[in-house]
């Protein structure tokens, strides 16, 4: 079975420029989620997603990101401008259908802003 | 509000030495679960184990174990006879009932020397 899949693998950007990451989940699963994970720190929750509707969006900088789960499947996050506190890892992760099952992660996208 | 605390940062162990990661957790529910990743160099975070709060025995899964105790509120884990591949950074995690968010303790940098 396929895991959740990412791309850009990592991605270099000036300040104030824009970016966008991909995910496509496990097949199959209705939960899609989006963390930021900084530098010698546990992941973070951006958003939450169940099928194509937000559960929870609450730690999301709505001012410079968005995302969106079109046909509830795959999904996109994107940051307009990045500033450089942006830097970090993006993890796109999925369940099954709960909101308290098991979460399964992608590779994640290594975003460096300078 | 929830909160889970890995107080070792890093840990450093000589190959086929046993070593513990502790995992201390705060809920207010009655109705949690708790789970460890593994983050190896290459970034992404690798499933390892979920427990909920009403099943409170340890298991083993060859090398790896873990002790449960809602007493304490603790979810160790540990490893017998570490190898030098079980280096990575260890997160555990809990999800409550009622937030249906998955928070993240800081991570224990294990270092296993051959």
């Amino acid at each position: 079975e396929a895991g959740v899949a990412q791309s850009p693998r990592y991605k270099i950007i000036e300040k104030r420029q824009s970016v966008a990451f991909w995910c496509n989940p496990i097949s199959g699963h209705a939960t899609l989620y989006w963390y930021q994970q900084i530098l010698g720190q546990g992941p973070k929750l951006l958003i939450q997603f169940q099928n194509n509707g937000v559960v929870d969006d609450s730690q999301l900088p709505k001012d410079r990101f968005s995302a969106e789960r079109l046909k509830g499947v795959d999904s996109t996050l994107k940051i307009q401008p990045a500033k450089l506190e942006d830097s970090a890892v993006y993890l796109c992760a999925s369940s099954f259908s709960l909101l308290t099952d098991t979460q399964y992660f992608g590779p994640g996208t290594r975003l460096t802003v300078l | 509000a929830q909160k889970v605390t890995q107080a070792q940062t890093e840990i450093s162990v000589v190959e086929k030495e046993d070593v513990t990661l502790d995992c201390v957790y705060e809920t207010r529910d009655t109705t949690y679960y708790l789970f460890w990743y593994k983050q190896p160099p290459s970034g992404e975070l690798v499933f390892l184990i979920r427990r909920n709060s009403f099943d409170e025995q340890n298991e083993i899964s060859g090398r790896y174990s873990w002790n449960f105790q809602k007493s304490t509120s603790s979810f160790n884990f540990t490893i017998t006879a570490s190898q030098v591949v079980d280096s990575a950074v260890y997160f555990c995690a809990l999800i409550e009932d009622s937030s249906y968010k998955l928070i993240f303790g800081s991570g224990t940098r294990l270092l296993v020397r051959p």
